[in-house]
């Protein structure tokens, strides 16, 4: 199985700060066929099912604020919120679906300082 | 739009077969994959496996032949069935769609997620 390591485990930034989380895989996930990576993260606030934030490493799905950005290659990977709101505050997964069985990153909880 | 809804006895005896359903509404499950994760009590996320109408299933190895996924079109709802549980089968199980039509990855949109706990 590919295994998937988020860092750090957990983050606090100050309200409006940048945000950086860590995916790193233990073998590639690039499609070559597409060309793409097939890396994908999920927001899941406190009492919620996960929600998609990003796809294709870097693609935003529709109505995700563009303050979320992906982007990595290969076996690594960031999450990047610009400009943080109180609303983000969550447990960020990411997730392979290269090789069966798709595998999600241990979760790295983001807190407000 | 769509929406998912999960469905189960929230307590099962240990030895015994988790049976869920995932009740679909505002869409087919034909033509999609529908994807069942669990999540043990405050902890991360656990790939079970996938379901299609067209016949293609696949279910996480690490559940060592427990697991058995089937769809019922007439009823538009997908179940899952999971034997010979143990305490480490408690969590809240979701299920999820893939983002698009035959694709299986990206996961959305997802159930709310019914709490199985495993206990005698």
């Amino acid at each position: 199985d590919i295994v998937m390591t988020q860092s750090p485990d957990s983050l606090a930034v100050s309200l409006g700060e940048r945000a950086t989380i860590n995916c790193k895989s233990s073998q590639s996930v690039l499609d070559s066929s597409r060309s793409t990576n097939l890396l994908a993260w999920y927001q899941q606030k406190a009492g919620q099912p996960p929600k998609l934030l990003i796809y294709w490493t870097s693609t935003r799905k529709p109505g995700v604020p563009d303050r979320f950005s992906g982007s990595g290659s290969g076996t690594d990977f960031t999450l990047t919120i610009s400009s943080l709101q109180a609303e983000d505050v969550a447990v960020y997964y990411c997730q392979q679906h290269y090789t069966l069985p798709y595998t999600f990153g241990q979760g790295t909880k983001l807190e407000i300082k | 739009q769509v929406q998912l809804q999960e469905s189960g006895p929230g307590l099962v005896k240990p030895s015994e077969t988790l049976s869920l359903t995932c009740s679909v509404s505002g869409d087919s499950i034909s033509g999609y994959y529908w994807t069942w994760i669990r999540q043990p009590p405050g902890k991360g996320l656990e790939w079970i496996g996938f379901f299609s109408s067209s016949g293609n299933i696949f279910y996480n190895p690490s559940l060592k032949g427990r697991v058995i996924m089937s769809g019922d079109a007439t009823n538009n709802r997908i179940s899952l069935t999971l034997s010979s549980v143990t305490a480490a089968d408690t969590g809240v199980y979701y299920c999820a769609r893939g983002l698009w039509s035959g694709w299986i990855g990206e996961l959305h949109p997802w159930g709310q997620g019914t709490l199985v706990t495993v206990s005698s």
